[in-house]
């Protein structure tokens, strides 16, 4: 059964770069949408963008100028950088696989990581 | 882009209770639609898929219908651990978005 891991720092200062590695066991990262969605405090679900394993990427358009996401598949790892960050980018961070049934869903998902903006 | 609205934000029922939230697209999205269930501190967790699929595992009690523009997600009979909060997600092929969610609380 696949498992995916959050790591990177908790605190970040503003206007710096938030750097999130996911790391993923018990499966390949071949053939998968590899996804960050992320969750300010008591908010909803918000998506920030996913890789493709061959390298091909999508962002949300709100957050577009600001991300990219990237994929290591000899480490089994894909990440996500989101510069000049604000207090509102404060907010727990999942990674998350998506397979293919019937349409592109997310059947696996880290355990998600906070992360807070502050000085 | 494709807004998602869910409704009510918050609802109130029982032990026993059918409960159904509403999920609705601006724009057509055919059955591209899943339904999540989150609980507090953790991930969420797929249910339905394709607006009418259930995932393997989850109880027959959950339910998911609608195309186009409006859907839904029935539980016919609450029990206590579907107390959480649920989330519909449209998926194109070059973006996926969520419903703002709707929290299902102890009445």
């Amino acid at each position: 059964q696949v498992q995916l891991q959050e790591s990177g720092p908790g605190l970040v200062k503003p206007s710096e770069t938030l750097s999130l590695t996911c790391t993923v066991s018990g499966g390949s990262i071949s053939a998968y949408y590899w996804s960050w969605i992320r969750q300010p405090p008591g908010k909803g679900l918000e998506w920030i963008g996913y890789i493709y394993y061959g390298g091909t990427t999508n962002y949300n358009p709100s957050l577009k100028s600001r991300v990219t996401i990237s994929v290591d598949t000899s480490k089994n790892q894909f990440s996500l950088k989101l510069t000049s960050v604000t207090a509102a980018d404060t907010a727990v961070y999942y990674c998350a696989r998506e397979a293919y049934t019937a349409m592109w869903v997310f059947d696996s998902w880290g355990q998600g990581t906070l992360v807070t903006v502050s000085s | 882009d494709i807004q998602m609205t869910q409704s009510p934000s918050t609802l109130s029922a029982s032990v026993g209770d059918r409960v159904t939230i509403t999920c609705r697209a601006s724009q057509s999205i055919s059955s591209w639609l899943a339904w999540y269930q989150q609980k507090p501190g953790k991930a969420p967790n797929l249910l339905i898929y394709q607006a009418s699929s259930l995932e393997s595992g989850v109880p027959s009690r959950f339910s998911g219908s609608g195309s186009g523009t409006e859907f839904t997600l029935t539980i016919s009979s609450l029990q206590p651990d579907d107390f959480a909060t649920y989330y519909c997600q449209h998926y194109n092929s070059y973006s996926r978005t969520f419903g703002q969610g709707t929290k299902v609380e102890i009445k």
